[in-house]
């Protein structure tokens, strides 16, 4: 069965910590990758995307991922998180073939101390 | 103007009663979810339409109808609610056009209490 997992369920960092938030999916054919931001008692909103390409994405608030093909990984990172990037983060998976589901993560919880 | 709003933002029920959700979007987009969220559970899809004409069951459709009335409107209905169905509900679309790549546009959620 296609599945998300995020390994890391709470997370709490010290502004200007360093954050890597991990993500693998089990599906063996092509997806698109999602991070999804939810900040405290909002909807959520799209962080980056990756499609095709360079593996390497860049997305809003300083915010990048990295796609690894081979290790099924769509890691989430940031050099230097504040305190306003306190918030629910997850990671979705889209295959692009068959039922255009979309598969999401559970969520990783991040805390940014001030 | 939100693109994708959702009806009510907070309800509270008792057991029993019969609950409906209203989402309506103005992206012009034929493919519309609707997620449940739980604590520690992430997202989990109940239902999903692609047109006006196609609807699906998700991975916890149970205790769960939907209609839609229009390409812009997909409601949740529950016919008889119960106290674990008390989640966070969100409406989603997209569209699968190139440009987009089937990116999902949240609504601002519903949070429904069932007592």
């Amino acid at each position: 069965a296609q599945s998300v997992s995020q390994h890391n369920h709470h997370v709490i960092l010290s502004e200007a910590a360093s954050l890597e938030l991990g993500c693998n999916y089990s599906y063996g054919g092509t997806v698109n990758l999602f991070w999804y931001v939810q900040y405290p008692g909002q909807h959520l909103q799209l962080l980056l995307k990756y499609f095709s390409g360079d593996p390497l994405v860049k997305g809003i608030k300083g915010f990048e991922a990295e796609f690894i093909k081979s290790k099924f990984s769509f890691n989430l990172r940031k050099p230097s998180v504040q305190w306003s990037d306190t918030a629910e983060y997850f990671c979705a998976v889209n295959p692009t073939s068959g039922t255009y589901k979309y598969i999401f993560g559970t969520g990783t919880r991040l805390k940014v101390l001030a | 103007d939100a693109d994708v709003t959702q009806t009510p933002r907070n309800r509270i029920t008792k057991t029993g009663k019969r609950i409906m959700l209203e989402c309506s979007q103005t992206k012009g987009h034929d493919r519309m979810y609707w997620y449940r969220q739980d604590p520690g559970l992430g997202l989990r899809l109940i239902y999903y339409s692609f047109d006006v004409k196609d609807i699906n069951k998700g991975e916890i459709s149970d205790g769960y109808s939907v209609s839609r009335q229009a390409q812009a409107k997909f409601s949740l209905s529950l016919e008889s609610a119960i106290p674990n169905q008390t989640a966070l509900y969100f409406c989603a679309t997209s569209d699968p056009g190139v440009a987009n790549y089937n990116e999902q546009f949240f609504g601002p959620g519903t949070r429904l209490t069932v007592l």
